[in-house]
């Protein structure tokens, strides 16, 4: 079965404060690997996809990068507008479906 | 380009009801998802759709259902209501099989 960790759970950081985000897998055949940021009362909002191992992304003050048994989204100098539910998810061979972690809920205060 | 759309994006039903919810996918988008997101159990797959056909199905019971429209468009169905079944629905679109672009969600509240 396949399985995704995120951690930590919570994050809060003070503004400027760069951190790492942990998300680690368990699949058999990955296709791919995406990150979303989630808004309380929406859905989340696609960031990244990751397709191989030494594959790296960056979007602002996001970077994601992945290995073969995890990804770490770094976030450098964060603003209190990065705060967020950060969600990992992947895709494998056999199918569409993304089965997500549980997310790490990210807080910067000014 | 307008993003996936749901609606309603709120509905209060009574235990033993039906409801169904619709989602518009972004334009040109043949895939559609459906994904179940609770406080407990985070966010799990409900079904996928693409080109009118059932492609791939999670682990829920057979009171959920779903289907799809020639012009891409989705809805589910959720029969029996149950208050387990309080969450936020979120129907996600997608153009190829990687990238999937979500919704705002639909919330429901079964009393």
């Amino acid at each position: 079965e396949d399985q995704v960790t995120q951690s930590p759970e919570a994050l809060r950081l003070q503004e400027g404060e760069s951190s790492s985000l942990n998300c680690s897998y368990t699949v058999s055949g990955l296709r791919g690997l995406f990150w979303y940021r989630q808004d309380p009362g929406k859905g989340p909002e696609f960031l990244f996809t990751l397709y191989s191992a030494g594959e790296e992304k960056e979007k602002e003050r996001l970077k994601a990068t992945l290995t073969k048994k995890e990804s770490f989204l770094h976030i450098t100098a964060p603003k209190p507008e990065d705060s967020a539910t950060y969600l990992c998810a992947v895709q494998v061979n056999s199918g569409s479906r993304l089965t997500f972690g549980e997310g790490t809920q990210l807080t910067v205060n000014p | 380009k307008a993003g996936v759309t749901q609606t309603p994006r709120y509905l209060i039903k009574t235990r033993g009801q039906q409801v169904t919810l619709s989602c518009s996918p972004i334009s040109g988008h043949r895939s559609v998802s459906w994904y179940q997101q609770t406080p407990g159990q985070g966010l799990q797959f409900l079904f996928e759709y693409f080109s009118e056909t059932q492609r791939n199905k999670g682990n829920f019971p057979g009171r959920f259902s779903g289907r799809q429209f020639s012009n891409s468009r989705s809805e589910m169905n959720v029969s029996t209501l149950e208050l387990g079944d309080s969450a936020l629905y979120l129907c996600a679109s997608s153009l190829t099989l990687y990238e999937q672009y979500f919704g705002p969600g639909t919330r429901l509240t079964v009393t």
